[in-house]
């Protein structure tokens, strides 16, 4: 079965600061989506990624692939307090595309 | 345009008793999606649909789970002789899988947070 894992599973950061979020997966999949979830929410889509390499960004949120390493990033730069959400990033399995692996999710608060 | 509604919102039941929870997806969207969220966890995938047809169940924990989409459009996932332990938010999402040139990104509802007492 396939494992996505995520790092860090908590980020406190200050506003202006620039980091980087990480998921993991095990098996070979070119299938990426991240997602945001604000308290009490549902998950909203930020990026759908689809191919090695394929890099997509939204203001300071910037979503990359790499297959070869089984690895996503999400860059966030100069954050701000609006950002504060959990973070995840699932991967769609490379035999059926409409089944998703889920991350454990990265808390981030951004504080002023 | 409207987004993946679900219903109940909120369920609270005594362990015994049957539930049936609703998803009522995007509008044209072919596949339909249930998934449980633990707290502090990432969505699990319990089953999904495309069209009527039930393609892939191998994520309901048991045979008290069960999930039907009759006419290709709302679902219910029903649990029957509830237990504590079933005690979760279930959300359903939806996406044009399937259809040429799609994603398969997944839209997701607000849930139905489930209590079992």
């Amino acid at each position: 079965e396939l494992k996505v894992e995520q790092n860090p599973l908590f980020l406190s950061m200050q506003e202006g600061k620039n980091y980087t979020i990480y998921c993991n997966y095990s098996t070979t999949s070119d299938r990426l989506y991240w997602y945001r979830q604000d308290p009490g929410k549902s998950l909203e889509s930020l990026f759908v990624l689809l191919s090695n390499g394929a890099v997509k960004q939204e203001g300071r949120l910037m979503a990359s692939l790499d297959t070869k390493a089984r690895l996503s990033t999400l860059h966030i730069t100069a954050a701000v307090h609006d950002l504060s959400a959990t973070y995840f990033c699932a991967v769609g399995a490379r035999y059926n595309f409409n089944k998703f692996y889920f991350g454990s999710g990265t808390k981030l608060n951004v504080k002023p | 345009g409207a987004g993946v509604s679900q219903s109940p919102r909120y369920k609270v039941t005594k362990r015994g008793q049957d539930v049936a929870l609703r998803c009522d997806p995007i509008s044209g969207h072919v596949s339909l999606y249930w998934y449980r969220q633990a707290l502090g966890q990432g969505p699990e995938f319990l089953t999904y649909f495309n069209y009527e047809a039930q393609q892939d169940k191998s994520g309901l924990p048991n045979d008290r789970f069960s999930a039907e989409r009759p006419e290709g459009s709302i679902s219910t996932l029903t649990i029957q002789r509830t237990e504590q332990r079933d005690s979760a938010m279930y959300r359903c999402a939806s996406s044009l899988a399937g259809r040429a040139g799609s994603s398969y990104e997944q839209y997701f509802g607000p849930g139905t947070r489930l209590t079992v007492t």
